[in-house]
């Protein structure tokens, strides 16, 4: 049983341009939430995807953007990149929105901005 | 406001030590888990824990939701328990969004 999946584990990008990151999640999942983690901080939350529809959004400019699929994976797109968006982005999974049974969560795309 | 607190923030023990690593919450929690990030950066889930007592292994985790704060008790320590250990709110008004704490990086030496 695969968990969350996701790609790439690496990037370089240069400032200005756009990223997108994909996740797949555990099998049975059907929301996926997506969290940024700074060097040296704990996770924090970018959004939760239900349904194919943004269900939350965590304090995150316009320049991050994402997607469901109806196979539940997503995708995180940040446009116009800034060297302080370099960080550890992380997908987590779960059955429902409530969070109630808990989150699984990928390895996460180390995203390196210059 | 909504909070997570870690303490200590660093510790280390020598391999065969026991520890105890404490999490506060400033409200109601639907939910509390904690996780161990590997080198690679991925979080484990080690316990869903909102109330109550469990245990896998060496590592047992208290929470007393009355009194906002869980405790994960880690037992004869060996070196690859190290990392980084997080724990994280669901808190009842702020829908599916994990809150973390700022971690608590453990570094067990042989």
């Amino acid at each position: 049983d695969a968990g969350v999946t996701q790609s790439p584990t690496h990037l370089i990008k240069t400032r200005g341009q756009q990223v997108t990151l994909r996740c797949s999640p555990k099998s049975g999942h059907d929301t996926v939430s997506w969290y940024q983690q700074a060097l040296g901080q704990g996770p924090q939350f970018i959004f939760q995807y239900y349904e194919e529809e943004e269900r939350q959004r965590g304090n995150f400019p316009d320049r991050f953007s994402g997607h469901q699929f109806p196979n539940y994976s997503s995708e995180l797109n940040v446009n116009a990149l800034l060297l302080g968006d370099s960080a550890l982005y992380l997908c987590a999974s779960s059955p429902g929105v409530s969070g109630h049974y808990g989150y699984t969560f990928g390895s996460g795309t180390r995203l390196t901005v210059v | 406001g909504i909070q997570v607190e870690q303490s200590p923030p660093d510790l280390i023990l020598q391999e065969g030590a026991n520890s105890t690593l404490r999490c506060n919450f400033s409200d109601s929690v639907n939910n509390l888990q904690w996780f161990h990030q590997n080198p690679w950066g991925q979080l484990i889930n080690l316990f869903y824990i909102p109330s109550g007592t469990k245990q896998n292994g060496r590592l047992s985790a208290t929470t007393v939701a009355t009194e906002r704060y869980s405790l994960l008790y880690i037992s004869s320590s060996q070196t690859t328990d190290s990392g980084v250990y997080f724990c994280a709110a669901l808190y009842y008004n702020q829908g599916g969004k994990l809150i973390f704490g700022q971690g608590t990086e453990l570094s067990v030496k042989p």
